[in-house]
């Protein structure tokens, strides 16, 4: 079945680097690729997403970039912070929407 | 911001009960979404909802699980006959075309 694998599934960064996280992906159908940010007790927040149309996306010091070919994904945060610290999952979606598959998560400790 | 607001927080029940996990989809939102995280793993899709029908499920959403808009608005998630098992965080997802995905803060469940 689909899959999705996330690594590091633990990273730990001196607040002001840069943090990287990968993904590959198993279903060459999937066509939208969300990033989640999960802070203790909360539900996931949407805090980036690509589409297959797109190789590579900013908002600010979160960017996703995205290779259809390898099926890989990541996620680059820069001068990171302590409120960084979460962990973040990757997901990939079919067209349609109907179905999101998970990474197993990276936890991100950034230390002040 | 539009939210997925899901009741109760935490829910505790004796194995063997039924219980029913509550959403309130944002409201514009056409597709729906029930997700499980057991402690400290991924997030796993079980169930999505279109059109007041399942549009997809996976193999953890068997014969105890349903779901159901009851009245237009809430979406509910019914586990039949809970086993210690099926103790985790619940989230209600939803997607909108141009929100993409949004989370509940979830609801915890605990099986004793």
């Amino acid at each position: 079945g689909e899959n999705v694998e996330q690594h590091p599934s633990t990273l730990s960064v001196q607040e002001g680097d840069s943090a990287v996280i990968k993904c590959t992906y198993s279903d060459s159908a999937s066509n939208y690729f969300p990033w989640y940010k999960q802070e203790l007790g909360k539900g996931p927040q949407l805090i980036i997403d690509i589409r297959s149309n797109v190789g590579e996306k900013k908002d600010q010091r979160i960017a996703v970039t995205l290779n259809k070919t390898a099926k890989h994904f990541s996620l680059h945060i820069t001068e990171t912070q302590p409120e960084d610290s979460a962990v973040y999952f990757c997901a990939a979606s079919p067209p349609g929407g109907f179905k999101t598959i998970f990474g197993a998560g990276t936890r991100l400790f950034v230390k002040a | 911001e539009p939210e997925v607001t899901q009741t109760p927080s935490h829910q505790v029940t004796q194995m063997g009960q039924e219980v029913i996990l509550r959403c309130v989809p944002i409201s514009n939102h056409l597709y729906f979404y029930w997700y499980r995280q057991i402690l400290g793993q991924k997030v796993e899709f079980l169930v999505s909802f279109y059109n007041n029908e399942i549009s997809e499920k996976s193999e953890i959403f068997d014969d105890q699980f349903s779901v159901e808009r009851p009245d237009g608005s809430n979406f509910t998630l019914k586990i039949r006959s809970t086993k210690l098992e099926d103790s985790a965080m619940y989230f209600c997802a939803t997607y909108g075309q141009g929100d993409g995905y949004t989370f509940g803060s979830g609801t915890r469940l605990t099986v004793v």
